[in-house]
């Protein structure tokens, strides 16, 4: 069974750049997120899809992070404009339907943004 | 809201050692999950372990377990007969029950095994 698969895996821009990463979740997932992962820090939700839905997006900077789920399937998360704090990896992981506290969530590889 | 608290930054552990790293919580929520990670180099988050809050026994997956002590609110992770593979980050997190699936994270502890 292929993971979670994640693009690009590095990525340097500067600031008041845009950029987008993508993310395809295991196949059959309902669930998938995008967290931020600064350096030294544990993981941060930014987002949380079911399907193509959103269920939690109150972490999201939206004033300058979008992201979408069309069809339920692929999500992408954009950053305009980017900001020297932006630097961080972002992961996504997806989970499956079934008892809401063993759903584990599986991680793709991250991409690594830096911001100059 | 939920909190874990990992209070090592950092271990160092001689090869085929056994090693517990240590993992407190707090949250509101009546029924919760705990979960351990490992993070290498590359940065890849890789699920080690699961327990659940009403579980009546401890986790095992292999050369992992997880020592759960609901009263106390920890949830340490031991390792045994330790690899120099397990050189990594480790994350101890949990969630919630509906709509509050998120993970929350902690800090991490940065495990170095030497030879």
């Amino acid at each position: 069974e292929a993971g979670v698969a994640q693009s690009p895996r590095y990525k340097i821009i500067e600031k008041r750049q845009s950029v987008a990463f993508w993310c395809n979740p295991i196949s059959g997932h309902a669930t998938l997120y995008w967290y931020q992962q600064i350096l030294g820090q544990g993981p941060k939700l930014l987002i949380q899809f079911q399907n193509n839905g959103v269920v939690d997006d109150s972490q999201l900077p939206k004033d300058r992070f979008s992201a979408e789920r069309l069809k339920g399937v692929d999500s992408t998360l954009k950053i305009q404009p980017a900001k020297l704090e932006d630097s961080a990896v972002y992961l996504c992981a997806s989970s499956s339907q079934g008892p809401i506290l063993t759903n584990t969530q599986y991680f793709g590889p991250g991409t690594r943004l830096t911001v100059l | 809201a939920q909190k874990i608290t990992q209070t090592q930054p950092g271990m160092f552990v001689q090869e085929k050692e056994a090693v517990t790293l240590d993992c407190t919580y707090d949250t509101s929520d009546p029924s919760y999950g705990l979960f351990w990670y490992k993070q290498p180099s590359s940065g890849e988050m890789i699920f080690l372990i699961y327990q659940g809050s009403y579980d009546q026994q401890n986790a095992t997956e292999g050369r992992y377990s997880l020592n759960f002590q609901k009263a106390r609110k920890s949830a340490n992770l031991v390792i045994s007969a330790s690899q120099l593979g397990d050189s990594a980050m480790y994350f101890c997190a949990m969630s919630g029950g509906f709509g509050n699936e998120k993970l929350t994270f902690g800090t991490g502890t940065r495990l170095t095994i030497i030879p």
